[in-house]
């Protein structure tokens, strides 16, 4: 089984220009996450989809952020205009569903450089 | 969000003890608690995951969960060089936040050969 796919893998650019990161969750995967880690951090939730709709986007900064997953498949997420504090790896993952039993995988991230 | 405690470490152990590692969480409410290990430069990697009180055995490495305490611990028997990454304590939300994952901010694990 395929894990979850992201790309780019290293981004950099400069502050204020923009960057879009993509996502394939795991084949049937109904929920997918993008999570921010900033180094020496845990990861924190940006949005999470359940199919093509958003479930929780409370903690996505939403004057520079956003996320779409129109066809409840793959997902896209976009900064405009960076910042230098948006330096981190951006991980995409996805699990079956919301239950306290669905775990979630994680792909491989994105790592952005803000200069 | 509520928050999830872990001491940031490092813990080092010599190759084939046992490395303990402890986590507490303030929300009573969570009934689902994750251990993912994350290597330098890599993404997080699930290992173990308990929904009940008690422990939780998976070859080398035991889960155990006390609600009443609020804590989740992972033991990691016969400590390999190989084992040497961050371990991230993470519990599912909760309500409006069910199905995310809040995460602590992991404890630096190195075994010394």
């Amino acid at each position: 089984e395929a894990g979850v796919a992201q790309s780019p893998r290293y981004k950099i650019i400069e502050k204020r220009q923009s960057v879009a990161f993509w996502c394939n969750p795991i084949s049937g995967h109904a929920t997918l996450y993008w999570y921010q880690q900033i180094l020496g951090q845990g990861p924190k939730l940006l949005i999470q989809f359940q199919n093509n709709g958003v479930v929780d986007d409370s903690q996505l900064p939403k004057d520079r952020f956003s996320a779409e997953r129109l066809k409840g498949v793959d997902s896209t997420l976009k900064i405009q205009p960076a910042k230098l504090e948006d330096s981190a790896v951006y991980l995409c993952a996805s699990s079956l569903g919301t239950g306290r039993n669905n775990e979630q995988f994680f792909g491989p991230g994105t790592r952005l450089t803000v200069l | 969000q509520k928050e999830v405690e872990q001491n940031s470490g490092p813990l080092s152990v010599p190759e084939g003890a046992i490395a303990s590692l402890n986590c507490t969480y303030s929300d009573r409410v969570s009934q689902s608690f994750f251990w993912y290990r994350q290597y330098s430069g890599k993404s997080p990697e699930l290992i173990m995951s308990i929904y009940s009180n008690g422990d939780k055995e998976d070859g080398r490495f035991t889960a155990q969960l006390n609600k009443a305490s609020q804590y989740v611990s992972l033991l990691i028997r016969d400590s390999q060089p190989s084992d040497s990454a961050t371990y991230l304590c993470a519990r599912k939300g909760v309500g409006g936040s069910q199905g995310n994952l809040i995460f602590g901010k992991g404890t630096k694990l190195s075994v010394k050969p």
